[in-house]
């Protein structure tokens, strides 16, 4: 599609359950990346993809965190027992080349999480 | 120190004033810059790129300063509808993420 597609909009758990949410990048971008941002403070780069493989994970929680884009799928991000602190605005992201060579980030609109 | 820096503010003009946003930037291999902006509870869209030799946009206008470290966007002739939080965005050390700042948040009024 022509832009990033992000599902659902609003999510809301209770503390331990799990959570999963979805991003479809657009058509022709091999690079999707994902970002928290908590209470409009600063975006946390969490994980980026070429296709499906990983190609940075640095900001990961080691735990309960996890992030797959398998082909023909939507790409996934799916948080374990999850914590109030967990409660954020995740963007997705996709990008046609690599941020190194120039190329900015085009963002879906989110997925508020709410955890109770 | 942080990778991306700026000053929060807020930045409260009234309309039709030039107001300039400043960012420093810690990596000095950084390749990539970008100024985006965020309005409130919305996703982040990119406003432009920032290129070595400056770059302009209409009202906008982003400097980057390499041996400084330092990245600056102006914007002359201020509209009501500029009021947001304005990103300072570098790649990675590694290339293969975009850093954000804080933002900047800026209001203008009639």
């Amino acid at each position: 599609g022509e832009e990033v597609a992000q599902t659902p909009k609003h999510l809301v758990r209770g503390e331990g359950q799990k959570a999963k949410l979805y991003c479809a990048p657009i058509k022709g971008h091999s690079y999707v990346f994902w970002y928290q941002q908590v209470l409009k403070n600063e975006f946390k780069f969490l994980i980026s993809f070429q296709n499906e493989n990983v190609f940075d994970e640095t900001g990961m929680p080691k735990e309960r965190f996890s992030a797959k884009c398998l082909p023909n799928s939507p790409c996934s991000l799916e948080i374990q027992a999850t914590k109030l602190e967990d409660s954020a605005v995740y963007f997705c992201a996709s990008s046609q080349f690599t941020s190194a060579g120039g190329s900015p980030l085009h963002f879906g609109n989110g997925t508020r999480l709410t955890v109770t | 120190r942080k990778e991306v820096e700026q000053d929060p503010g807020p930045f409260n003009v009234p309309e039709g004033a030039t107001v300039a946003f400043n960012c420093t930037y810690s990596n000095s291999a950084s390749q990539s810059f970008f100024w985006y902006r965020q309005d409130c509870r919305k996703e982040p869209k990119l406003l432009m790129s920032v290129y070595s030799s400056g770059n302009e946009d209409g009202r906008f206008t982003a400097q980057l300063n390499r041996a400084s470290q330092y990245i600056s966007l102006l914007i002359r002739d201020s509209k009501l509808s500029d009021s947001a939080t304005y990103l300072c965005v570098v790649n990675s050390q590694a290339g293969t993420a975009l850093i954000f700042g804080k933002g900047t948040t800026l209001s203008v009024s009639s």
